[in-house]
């Protein structure tokens, strides 16, 4: 699972900015997932993508958020006019797709903080 | 949608000695059910997973329990060792994981 690169690992933004957080799935994986973690908190799912296309995003909030995962390049979770309560550890998680549930390799995680 | 239930929040027991963990699901369609270990600030990571066509898995000193008809599943450790102090994680899938609120497990020596 060393292969799930995710950059920044932390994202200083004030609140009213844009954080934009990266995510490289494994070599050879096709299949993103977002998940959010409070300080203390379990983790949430946020989107499931493939590429160029969104399955699920039945966990992220309608506004301020959105999520893509180009034909090239990384996935990308954005979010706008971040506010305090955006403040998580951000992980994505990458599977092979070739079957129904896939085992999930998480990345380190990008850790916001909005002042 | 599925909801996944873990107990206890806390646990503590000694070297050596066995730790139990325990979740429920709701969703009955549900087929994969990994477990992950997670060190602070550090990100999960799958110590053993599970599939709905197999009851018991065992690797090493770790092994998971599934009752499909009862919908719960377990994760057991033996001869427990301080390295094994993290907080743990069960979830259920049919494609997105639903992640349980965790275990806090200390080992003391």
């Amino acid at each position: 699972n060393a292969g799930v690169m995710q950059n920044p690992r932390h994202l200083v933004r004030r609140r009213g900015q844009e954080a934009r957080l990266r995510c490289s799935p494994m070599k050879g994986h096709s299949h993103v997932y977002w998940y959010r973690q409070l300080p203390e908190e379990g983790l949430k799912f946020m989107v499931y993508l493939q590429k160029e296309n969104i399955i699920d995003e039945s966990g992220m909030p309608k506004e301020r958020f959105s999520a893509e995962f180009p034909k090239e390049g990384p996935s990308i979770l954005r979010i706008q006019q971040v506010v305090r309560g955006d403040s998580a550890a951000y992980f994505c998680a990458s599977a092979n797709g070739l079957a129904g549930a896939d085992t999930q390799y998480f990345g380190p995680g990008t850790r916001l903080t909005v002042l | 949608g599925e909801n996944v239930e873990q107990h206890p929040s806390t646990l503590s027991v000694q070297e050596g000695d066995s730790a139990v963990i325990k979740c429920t699901y709701s969703d009955s369609a549900s087929n994969y059910f990994p477990w992950y270990k997670q060190e602070l600030g550090k990100r999960p990571q799958l110590i053993i997973d599970i599939r709905s066509n197999v009851g018991e898995k065992k690797d090493q000193r770790i092994a998971v329990t599934l009752n499909k008809t009862a919908k719960h599943f377990s994760l057991h450790i033996t001869e427990t060792q301080p390295e094994d102090s993290a907080v743990y994680f069960c979830a259920a899938s049919l494609t997105k994981l639903v992640f349980g609120q965790g275990t806090r497990l200390t080992i003391n020596p």
